[in-house]
């Protein structure tokens, strides 16, 4: 079936290490995104790509980098520099030429710090 | 800046009543919109969208209404049934860029 799957679901980080989280996408859509999900705060965009080795920031980028060396991978790195990396983080995709089209989520991964 | 608001938190409906759940935005670049329904620990699911050159649209009991002068939309649930009860993302965007903005949400409760 097709699909995004994002991995680990969930992952503890000990403060100062660098974790990455995982999105891969089957439905050969050319735009991918992450997403932070804080109570209260909603969704907020980190970064976005709409084609193969090409990305840009979102609205909090500070603390992370991505890369989009394939058209089905967007890996996620939360860094140390992430002053609060403890959050919900979502991936999601959407056919790249038709930018009025819906986005495709993967099921989540949450992040604790401990 | 938050381009995108949802200025209600929370909103709790008896079973069978409307819903109506609002979104502001403030960009004018904003050419169309679209509504995501999400549970805990789930990802976003969509429910229905918009274009800026209708101001209605209607799936099932669902319907979106868009106010371009007023830069708001509101999601109507008719009739609201306990099933409704999660997060509702209002989500703007434009034809011309890729960025996609999310308001903070609202959480729907549904009463039976």
């Amino acid at each position: 079936d097709g699909g995004i799957t994002q991995s680990p679901k969930y992952l503890f980080r000990k403060e100062g290490q660098n974790v990455t989280l995982s999105c891969e996408q089957n439905l050969n859509h050319d735009a991918m995104y992450w997403y932070r999900q804080d109570p209260g705060q909603g969704l907020r965009l980190i970064y976005y790509s709409q084609i193969v080795n090409d990305f840009q920031k979102g609205d909090i980028a500070e603390g992370y980098s991505v890369s989009r060396e394939k058209k089905e991978s967007f890996p996620l790195t939360v860094t140390s520099a992430q002053k609060n990396p403890t959050a919900f983080y979502l991936c999601a995709s959407r056919p790249g030429a038709d930018l009025s089209g819906e986005l495709f989520f993967g099921e989540g991964s949450r992040l604790t710090v401990l | 800046d938050q381009q995108v608001k949802q200025n209600s938190p929370s909103l709790s409906v008896q079973e069978g009543r409307i819903s109506i759940l609002n979104c502001d935005y403030t960009n004018s670049m904003f050419d169309y919109f679209l509504w995501y329904k999400k549970y805990p620990a789930e990802g976003p699911t969509f429910l229905i969208s918009i274009s800026s050159i209708k101001d209605k649209n209607e799936d099932g009991r669902f319907t979106v209404f868009l106010n371009k002068s007023a830069k708001h939309l509101s999601l109507h649930i008719v009739p609201s049934q306990p099933g409704d009860s999660a997060v509702y993302f209002c989500n703007a965007g434009g034809t011309s860029y890729g960025k996609l903005t999310f308001g903070q949400g609202t959480i729907l409760t549904v009463h039976p």
